[in-house]
């Protein structure tokens, strides 16, 4: 059983539609993330959240916001999807390095089993 | 220059060889290095850590890490059918993939 818990495991939208992705862990870590995989492509970073702060976004465009409420909880925030946004969302959680280096991680990543996301 | 680089394969062995992984990363400063395995429609998972020099082994498989050359490798002993999948290197800080391998077990 995964600890990171993501829901829902699968969401179908339209493109004017408003949705969000969930993900927790009850794990203690301080970092979590967000990663957007298409097929038969490896896992890309899209945000990184410590110590629940923002502090990575790999450029991504502003219809994906992200929100970190609390240290167990990630949400993404979807609005005015693409069907090239139809893919596999991934969060993960790790553990961090001192609070002098919240930007950097050191451990390693524990994933959701992911949300399936279309966009018609 | 992409900042981790894998072999992308695909790699196909035959069942009781030895698979052999490889990955270069860019960043000198990197302190360690995890390798995942994703199963097709699964989320990764991580089968190794290393952070110094050399080798380090679990069960039939060993990473090997080499900094002043700046590649990690993995090896799988007495490979199986149900190694295959997707090898996924990943490296400290940002912690962003390489393209993945992919590996193929016939028996």
């Amino acid at each position: 059983d995964t600890e990171v818990t993501q829901t829902p495991k699968h969401l179908v939208m339209g493109m004017t539609n408003k949705k969000s992705l969930k993900c927790e862990q009850h794990m203690g870590h301080r970092a979590m993330y967000w990663y957007k995989q298409k097929a038969k492509k490896p896992p890309e970073l899209m945000f990184v959240y410590s110590y629940e702060k923002l502090s990575i976004n790999e450029s991504v465009p502003s219809r994906f916001s992200p929100e970190c409420p609390n240290s167990s909880l990630l949400n993404l925030h979807l609005h005015a999807l693409q069907p090239e946004d139809s893919a596999l969302y991934l969060c993960a959680s790790s553990h961090t390095g001192s609070p002098s280096r919240a930007a950097r991680n050191t451990g390693e990543l524990f994933f959701g089993e992911g949300s399936r996301l279309t966009v018609l | 220059q992409k900042e981790v680089e894998q072999n992308s394969g695909p790699l196909s062995v035959p069942e009781g060889a030895i698979a052999s992984l490889n990955c270069t990363y860019s960043d000198r400063g990197s302190q360690s290095f995890f390798w995942y395995r994703q199963y097709s429609g699964k989320s990764p998972e991580l089968i190794m850590s290393i952070y110094s020099n050399g080798d380090k082994e679990d069960g039939r498989f060993t990473a090997q890490l080499n900094k002043a050359s700046q590649y990690v490798s993995l090896l799988i002993r007495d490979s199986q059918p149900s190694d295959s999948a997707t090898y996924l290197c990943a490296v400290n800080n940002d912690m962003r993939f390489g393209a993945g391998t992919r590996l193929t077990v016939k028996p």
